[in-house]
């Protein structure tokens, strides 16, 4: 069964830092693997989708890297501002199923 | 793009009652939803995966006669929580998988639905 992890639970910066949000896997037979963004109390707003064949997918100031071969992926946000606070939550597809990181909740103080 | 609607966006019931919730896509056929479950400060976890014109397939440790699913259509799927409990309120999500393109890759979330149960 895919497990998925996600480092730091919570994160807390300035405005204007730069910051790296983790998620380990532990199947690497994946087909690709999204990054979503969840406000309390909200739905998942779908970042990035990284297909298992590439090394990196950017939007904006997003960009999410993919190591399949050690299970890992990274978020990386650029310039944090406060409006990118929230929940950021990491997926792996394996078969049919969804399975969800347990989260990074981010904070940016302005 | 593809929308997945949910609906009620949030309900308050007493203990005892009974819960539907929908979940609908809305440009784009779905042979197959999930349901998926989320308590505060924690991740989603999936409850079941709902079949159109078949029986549901329930996670581990989902009670399926006290969450009771019906995929009646290709843009419906249903979601009924009976004789709630306070235990029972959370957020609830479903997504569809969209048939005409294979793979889990191409699934949408709807928006969730949030039970409180008194």
């Amino acid at each position: 069964k895919q497990e998925v992890t996600q480092i730091p639970a919570a994160l807390s910066v300035p405005e204007g830092e730069n910051l790296v949000l983790n998620c380990s896997f532990t199947d690497s037979a994946i087909y690709n693997l999204q990054w979503f963004r969840q406000d309390p109390g909200k739905g998942l707003t779908s970042l990035l989708l990284i297909q298992s064949s590439q090394r990196e997918q950017t939007s904006g100031r997003l960009n999410a890297s993919l190591d399949k071969s050690s299970g890992r992926s990274t978020l990386y946000i650029a310039a944090s501002q406060p409006g990118d606070s929230a929940t950021y939550l990491c997926a792996v597809p394996t078969g049919n199923q969804f399975y969800f990181g347990t989260g990074t909740s981010l904070t940016v103080i302005p | 793009g593809a929308v997945v609607s949910q609906h009620p966006s949030w309900v308050i019931c007493k203990s005892g009652t009974s819960v539907k919730i929908e979940c609908r896509s809305l440009d784009f056929q779905a042979t197959t939803m999930f349901w998926y479950r989320q308590f505060p400060k924690q991740s989603l976890m999936l409850m079941a995966t709902s079949n159109e014109g078949s029986k549901a397939t329930y996670e581990q440790g989902v009670e399926k006669d006290k969450f009771l699913i019906n995929h009646a259509s290709l843009t419906l799927s249903t979601l009924t929580v009976t004789s709630a409990h306070p235990e029972d309120s959370s957020f609830y999500i479903c997504s569809a998988a969209d048939s005409g393109r294979a793979g889990a890759d191409t699934q949408y979330f709807g928006p969730g639905t949030r039970l409180t149960v008194l």
